[in-house]
């Protein structure tokens, strides 16, 4: 089974800073990579997602992350923090050759974002 | 609009007392999930469905139960066997075949009282 690391359970960043948040997975086989946003009592909102083709990619509310196969890494970055970006950010997989459609979720990272 | 319906968006029972929490989209998705939320340990598979009239079960089925009569319902029903029920649960969707993104709703708040 599939594995996902996010390192970091609470994240604090200034306003207007580098905002990076770390996910690795385990897998021989590059998975489809995925990062979702959940704000207070909702459901959890795509925010990009990796399936092929460039290894950067770009989301929406300015957010992006770089796949690096060498480091079976996924990592979400912004370069400038909005006291919007507050929320709980989980990173996810799906195995590309598992016809089941299964995700397997991170435990999460909580962003704070400091005014 | 197309998208993912939950409701009630709170729900109270008392113990021993089954409930049913309803999950309902209109994006013609094959596959549907519901995942449990639990303070710090994200997200886990409680049951899943491909198709309809057939449904398996994730991580942490006992104590939940599912049907899948209809491709736009996927309700769940926590009974009373579930020892710890209050929690955040999630219902999910996704096309099958695809790059398997999964698509959710807005969530249901379980409390037992």
């Amino acid at each position: 089974a599939q594995s996902v690391t996010q390192l970091g359970s609470h994240v604090s960043v200034s306003e207007g800073a580098l905002v990076l948040l770390r996910c690795n997975y385990s897998s021989s086989v590059p998975p489809y990579l995925f990062w979702y946003v959940q704000y207070p009592n909702q459901g959890l909102q795509l925010l990009l997602k990796y399936t092929t083709g460039a290894t950067l990619v770009k989301g929406i509310n300015g957010f992006e992350a770089e796949f690096k196969k060498s480091e079976t890494s996924f990592h979400l970055t912004k370069p400038s923090a909005h006291m919007s970006d507050a929320a709980e950010y989980f990173c996810a997989v799906s195995d590309r050759r598992n016809t089941g459609n299964q995700f397997y979720f991170g435990t999460g990272t909580s962003l704070t974002v400091i005014p | 609009d197309g998208g993912i319906t939950q409701s009630p968006k709170y729900l109270f029972r008392k113990e021993g007392q089954n409930v049913t929490l309803s999950c309902e989209q209109n994006l013609n998705h094959d596959a549907m999930y519901w995942y449990r939320q639990d303070p710090g340990q994200g997200l886990r598979l409680i049951y899943y469905s491909q198709i309809v009239n057939d449904f398996q079960k994730g991580d942490i089925a006992e104590g939940y139960s599912v049907s899948r009569e209809k491709k736009e319902s996927f309700p769940l029903t926590v009974t009373s066997a579930q020892k710890n029920p209050t929690a955040f649960y999630l219902c999910a969707s996704t096309v099958t075949g695809t790059s398997n993104t999964q698509y959710f709703g807005p969530g249901t708040r379980l409390t037992v009282l």
